[in-house]
C-alpha cells in the first residue's frame, strides 16, 4: 500500500522564523506536487517537481525533491501570516495517473 | 483557472437517500478524479476515470460508484447515503500534456 507522510502535521512558528515541512514516500515516483489549501477553499498548486534533484522556489517557498531518498520538502523562509494555510504533497504513480496525497501541514504564522 | 464546475456545492441529505455530485470540465482533460477531504486523512482517492466509459477505483471507494459517459462529465454517485460519507468532494482533472492535478471547488456533504 502506497503511504504519503508529512510531518510535521501542524506547525506554529514565529513571523520571520524558518521552517521545513518534510514529505516522505514509500513507492517510487519522479514527480511531487505541492499544494496550499486555505479554509473552506480548493486546492491551490504550488510546486510540479519532475525529477531527481529537482527545486523550485516562488516568494519564501522552496521546495526540492530527492526521488532515491524518497523525500521532498517544503522550506519557508522568514514566514509571514499570509503563509498561514494548510499544505499537501502529493506522489504521482502508475504512469502519472493516479495522485496521493499526505495528510497535510496545518501551518500557522504568528505575527 | 481550469475549468472545473462541481455541483452541488453544498447538499445536506438524509440516511438512506441516494446522491449524486457532478463534476464539469471544459478542459478536454482524459483524466478526472473524485476525491474526499476528511480531517487528518487528507485527500483520498474515491474514483478516477481515463476515459469515456473507463474507471478504475481508489483507496476509498466501496459506498460510491462513478460513471463517465461524456469527456466532461463526472458523475459520483452515493446509492445509499451514510453518516460516515459526510465530508467535502473534490473533483480533479489530468492530462498527459498537463503533468499535475487541477481541482474544483468542492461540494459540501452533510449526511444526517
Amino acid at each position: 500500500e502506497l503511504k504519503v507522510e508529512q510531518n510535521p502535521l501542524f506547525l506554529s512558528m514565529q513571523e520571520g522564523k524558518n521552517y521545513t515541512i518534510y514529505c516522505n514516500y514509500s513507492t517510487t515516483s519522479d514527480r511531487l506536487y505541492w499544494y496550499r489549501q486555505d479554509p473552506g477553499k480548493s486546492l491551490e498548486s504550488l510546486f510540479v517537481l519532475l525529477s531527481n534533484g529537482a527545486v523550485k522556489q516562488e516568494g519564501r517557498l522552496m521546495a526540492s525533491l530527492d526521488t532515491k531518498a524518497r523525500l521532498s520538502t517544503l522550506h519557508i523562509t522568514a514566514a509571514v501570516h499570509d503563509l498561514s494555510a494548510t499544505y499537501f504533497c502529493a506522489v504521482a504513480v502508475y504512469n502519472f495517473n493516479k495522485f496521493y496525497f499526505g495528510s497535510g501541514t496545518k501551518l500557522n504564522v504568528k505575527p | 483557472d481550469a475549468g472545473i464546475t462541481q455541483s452541488p456545492r453544498h447538499k445536506v441529505t438524509e440516511t438512506g437517500t441516494p446522491v449524486t455530485l457532478r463534476c464539469h470540465q471544459t478542459e478536454n482533460h482524459r483524466y478526472m478524479y473524485w476525491y474526499r477531504q476528511d480531517p487528518g486523512h487528507g485527500l483520498r482517492l474515491i474514483h478516477y476515470s481515463y476515459g469515456v466509459k473507463d474507471t478504475d477505483k481508489g483507496e476509498v471507494s466501496d459506498g460510491y460508484s462513478v460513471s463517465r459517459s461524456k469527456t466532461e462529465d463526472f458523475l459520483l454517485t452515493l446509492e445509499s447515503a451514510t453518516s460516515s460519507q459526510t465530508s467535502v468532494y473534490f473533483c480533479a482533472i489530468s492530462d498527459a500534456t498537463a503533468p499535475e492535478l487541477f481541482f474544483g471547488e468542492g461540494s459540501r456533504l452533510t449526511v444526517l
